[in-house]
């Protein structure tokens, strides 16, 4: 079946520190890809997404590639902030209309001043 | 509001008693998912609407679990005879365009 393998964390890093959490996916045909970030006593949101090979999403300085090549979407940021802090989820759905989304368990980021 | 609410957002239950959590999509959302988020892990599917039918009640883990949406927008998530096992944060989302999703605050469901 489908499933996501993401990075396990905690993940602690100093700001201006480059980012990368990496995520992989098993999955029949071709399912959209998603970064979702959950802040501290905040709900789940969007951080980007991608929905074919080679497509890279991006917003707020995060990127990741589409990769099917090695079924991957690694997350990326040149430069984190103490603010970036929060919990990061990999996650896949896997058709392009409305359909559950699964999610990865999730790397827990902290960034030091 | 413009985004998803939940209520309540926190319950404590004794073990036996039912629960029932409330959904309130986004306006105009016809899709509407449940997920349950146990602590340190990752979003489960539970079930999804598409307005008021439940195309998809596969991840509901027994029949313990009643969803429901009778006018195409609020859903109640109903647990029965709740155990210890079912504490956890449940999620609802509900869907825009192709296939985004926008969540809630969730309600978080401790079983003593």
């Amino acid at each position: 079946g489908n499933s996501v393998t993401q990075m396990e964390g905690p993940v602690t890093l100093s700001e201006e520190a480059f980012l990368t959490i990496n995520c992989t996916y098993t999955a029949t045909g071709y399912p959209s890809l998603f970064w979702y970030v959950q802040y501290p006593g905040e709900g789940l949101q969007l951080l980007l997404k991608a929905t074919k090979a080679d497509d890279k999403g991006s917003n707020k300085g995060f990127e990741a590639t589409y990769r099917k090549e090695t079924t991957s979407f690694h997350l990326e940021k040149g430069s984190v902030q103490v603010s970036d802090s929060a919990v990061y989820f990999c996650a896949l759905s896997a058709y392009s209309s409305a359909s559950k989304i699964i999610f990865g368990s999730g790397t827990r980021l902290s960034i030091r001043p | 509001g413009a985004g998803v609410s939940q209520s309540p957002r926190y319950k404590v239950a004794k073990r036996g008693q039912d629960v029932a959590l409330r959904c309130d999509p986004i306006s105009g959302h016809v899709s509407l998912f449940w997920y349950q988020q146990a602590l340190g892990q990752g979003p489960e599917f539970l079930t999804y609407f598409q307005n008021e039918a439940q195309l998809d009640k596969s991840g509901l883990p027994s029949d313990r679990f009643f969803a429901e949406r009778p006018e195409g927008s609020v859903s109640t998530l109903k647990i029965q005879r709740t155990q210890q096992e079912d504490s956890a944060v449940y999620l609802c989302a509900s869907g825009g365009r192709a296939n985004e999703q926008f969540f809630g605050p969730g309600t978080r469901l401790t079983v003593l």
